[in-house]
């Protein structure tokens, strides 16, 4: 089983300033890692995921997480955030098995709140 | 990734009566997943409904309760039997993408409030 730890339940920033959401991970089998985003009264999309490869992972919209395999950990960061980033971040894991695939069940954390103040 | 919409989007129920959610696919997945997300916590597993098959159900969650359809490779329902306030969630479908590499891909949530 695997399971997911978040250190923060909010972090408050300023606009423009750097963040980094921190999240831990436990599990004895090898793992897929993601994170998501939910803006208010919305579903949650996919920001960007570890599958294999580069241990430094980019989305789109400049935040970039990074696996570290010996601290468990997946930390999301960026640079310089905006109004519009404010939102809730889960950090997620699934079972990485055989041939590239998964069972496909996630795991999440509890969540962090990021609010960007202007 | 695909397109996931999800019916209805929000609804109000009286205890004891039964609400049907709907979750469309604009492609045909293998693996979908029903999701319950509880006010101010994070996203619970109910089961993984995968066509062809009986959904597989996680601890704390019983087909009485919760029974889905997967008729198809595009379409899963899920059932809130018997409502109580303690159901009052937003539930969410997602499916899985194709390779099976972990990512998901959900709807906007269905926020099932019941009085």
């Amino acid at each position: 089983a695997q399971s997911v730890t978040q250190l923060d339940s909010q972090v408050p920033v300023f606009e423009e300033a750097p963040v980094e959401l921190r999240c831990n991970y436990s599990s004895s089998v090898s793992v897929y890692l993601f994170w998501y985003v939910q803006y208010p009264n919305q579903g949650l999309q996919l920001l960007l995921k570890y599958l294999s490869g580069s241990t430094l992972v980019e989305s789109i919209n400049g935040f970039e997480a990074e696996f570290n395999k010996s601290q468990t950990s997946f930390h999301l960061r960026k640079p310089s955030v905006h109004i519009s980033d404010t939102a809730e971040y889960f950090c997620a894991v699934s079972e990485a098995i055989a041939g590239g695939t998964s069972y496909g069940k996630l795991t999440f954390g509890q969540g962090t709140i990021l609010t960007v103040h202007p | 990734s695909a397109v996931i919409s999800q019916k209805p989007s929000r609804d109000i129920c009286q205890r004891g009566t039964s609400l049907t959610i709907q979750c469309q696919v604009d492609s045909q997945v293998t693996m979908m997943f029903w999701y319950r997300q509880q006010p101010g916590q994070s996203l619970t597993l109910i089961a993984t409904a995968n066509q062809g098959s009986e959904a597989t159900y996680e601890s704390g969650f019983v087909i009485d309760k919760f029974p889905i359809s997967r008729p198809n490779l595009t379409f899963s329902t899920l059932t809130v039997s018997n409502m109580s306030p303690e159901d009052s969630s937003i539930y969410l479908c997602s499916v899985g993408t194709s390779g099976g590499a972990g990512a998901q891909y959900f709807g906007a949530g269905t926020r099932l409030s019941v009085l």
